[in-house]
């Protein structure tokens, strides 16, 4: 079956620092790749999708490509805010597995000034 | 920007009791689902209905669960007989189309607190 495993957290960070978060994923057919990213209260916002290989997804300086050969779609910023504190998970859709999303386990992201 | 909503956004019940979560998905869309993520856990997905019936569902929707759009816009799970592991956050989505090069729209989720 298809699954999501992502890196535990949390990822505590300083301001302005780089950020990567590892997600690899294991589908059976062809899969879309997504990041959605939930503030606290707050539900789940897409924040970026790829939906081939090497595709890249890119939203609000957050971008993630989809790795085929690696089946990876790790998320990387290049400076974080604190505003970018929140969980953010990592998921897939195969279309040969119906319209359903399969998540990673997510990852906190804490960001300090 | 259109949002999905749901009430109440915080619901604790007695074991055994009926509860009904609710959610209304953004008007132009024909795909519903509800998700659940227990603490701790993934978020798991539950069902996903079109076209006025259940189109799949998952190992965790069983004869507990329903799901139901009484009205054209509300759309409903109801859980008939709650128990201790019932407990979670319930998140219910919408899409205009199956296909989900366009993800969902999610919302901000029902915490169920079964006592």
């Amino acid at each position: 079956g298809n699954s999501v495993t992502q890196m535990e957290g949390p990822v505590t960070l300083s301001e302005e620092a780089f950020l990567t978060i590892n997600c690899t994923y294991t589908a059976t057919g062809y899969p879309s790749l997504f990041w959605y990213v939930q503030y606290p209260g707050e539900g789940l916002q897409l924040l970026l999708k790829a939906t081939k290989a090497d595709d890249k997804g890119s939203n609000k300086g957050f971008e993630a490509t989809y790795r085929k050969e690696t089946t990876s779609f790790h998320l990387e910023k290049g400076s974080v805010q604190v505003s970018d504190s929140a969980v953010y998970f990592c998921a897939l859709s195969d279309r040969n597995a119906g319209n359903m999303l399969t998540f990673g386990g997510g990852t906190r992201l804490m960001v300090k000034p | 920007e259109p949002e999905v909503t749901q009430t109440p956004s915080h619901q604790v019940t007695q074991m055994g009791q009926e509860v009904i979560l609710r959610c209304v998905p953004i008007s132009n869309h024909l795909y519903f689902y509800w998700y659940r993520q227990i603490l701790g856990q993934k978020v798991e997905f539950l069902v996903s209905f079109y076209n006025n019936e259940i189109s799949e569902k998952s190992e965790i929707f069983d004869d507990q669960f329903s799901v139901e759009r009484p009205d054209g816009s509300n759309f409903t799970l109801k859980i008939r007989s709650t128990k201790l592991e019932d407990s979670a956050m319930y998140f219910c989505a919408s899409s205009p189309t199956t296909w989900l090069n366009y993800g969902y729209t999610f919302g901000s989720g029902t915490r169920l607190t079964v006592v």
